[in-house]
């Protein structure tokens, strides 16, 4: 089985500052990993999402994260963050390879506020 | 705008009484996914639907169970409404089942039991 550990609940920040949202995960099998957006009242959107291949993935909205095996890590970052920034994000992993079946296991998300 | 559209946007029931929530899948996508997000929390995996098929299931008891049509549209039902099960219901959809597809979730039919 796998789990997500999105290691802060709420992220306030200063427009234009840069932003880190960090993002732990557990599995004992190779993982595909996800990050998600969430705006108020909407549905999920992804922001992007790591494979394989080159462990910097750059994603939309200018956002970016670095996979990191050795400490089993997703953080997401973005060097200069907008008030329209302000949403929920999710961190989620999936089994790799798991062909058959396809869910998604999410964090509890990180809130991040973007104050002006 | 994902192409997922889900149906209705807000509900309320009465404990004990049964519910169904609809999804219209993005054009061509052949597999439903349908998660519970409570309040506060991230969305988790109730079970998936792939040609028809349960391909796929959470740790969600037997009461909430689905359908998914030849078109590929999907239900979610739920009897013997508990007040826990109050929460925001995504429905996502993909092409294939295959983990690391890219899927792509509705706005939520929110459902408050009283």
């Amino acid at each position: 089985a796998q789990s997500v550990t999105q290691l802060d609940s709420q992220v306030p920040v200063f427009e234009e500052a840069p932003v880190e949202l960090r993002c732990n995960y557990s599995s004992s099998v190779s993982v595909y990993l996800f990050w998600y957006v969430q705006y108020p009242n909407q549905g999920l959107q992804l922001l992007l999402k790591y494979l394989s291949g080159s462990t910097l993935v750059k994603g939309i909205n200018g956002f970016e994260a670095e996979f990191n095996k050795s400490q089993t890590s997703f953080h997401l970052r973005k060097p200069s963050v907008h008030i329209s920034d302000t949403a929920e994000y999710f961190c989620a992993v999936s089994r790799d390879g798991g062909g058959s079946n396809y869910k998604l296991t999410f964090g509890k998300g990180t809130l991040l506020t973007v104050n002006p | 705008e994902t192409g997922v559209t889900q149906s209705p946007t807000h509900l309320i029931k009465t404990r004990g009484q049964q519910v169904t929530l609809r999804c219209s899948s993005q054009s061509g996508h052949n597999t439903v996914s349908w998660y519970q997000q409570a309040l506060g929390q991230g969305p988790q995996f109730i079970f998936q639907y792939y040609r028809e098929e349960e391909n796929g299931r959470g740790n969600f008891p037997p009461r909430f169970s689905g359908l998914q049509f030849p078109n590929y549209s999907s239900e979610l039902n739920v009897n013997a409404l508990e007040l826990d099960d109050s929460a925001l219901y995504l429905c996502a959809s993909s092409l294939g089942a295959a983990s690391g597809n890219t899927i792509y979730f509705g706005e939520g039919s929110w459902l408050t039991v009283v």
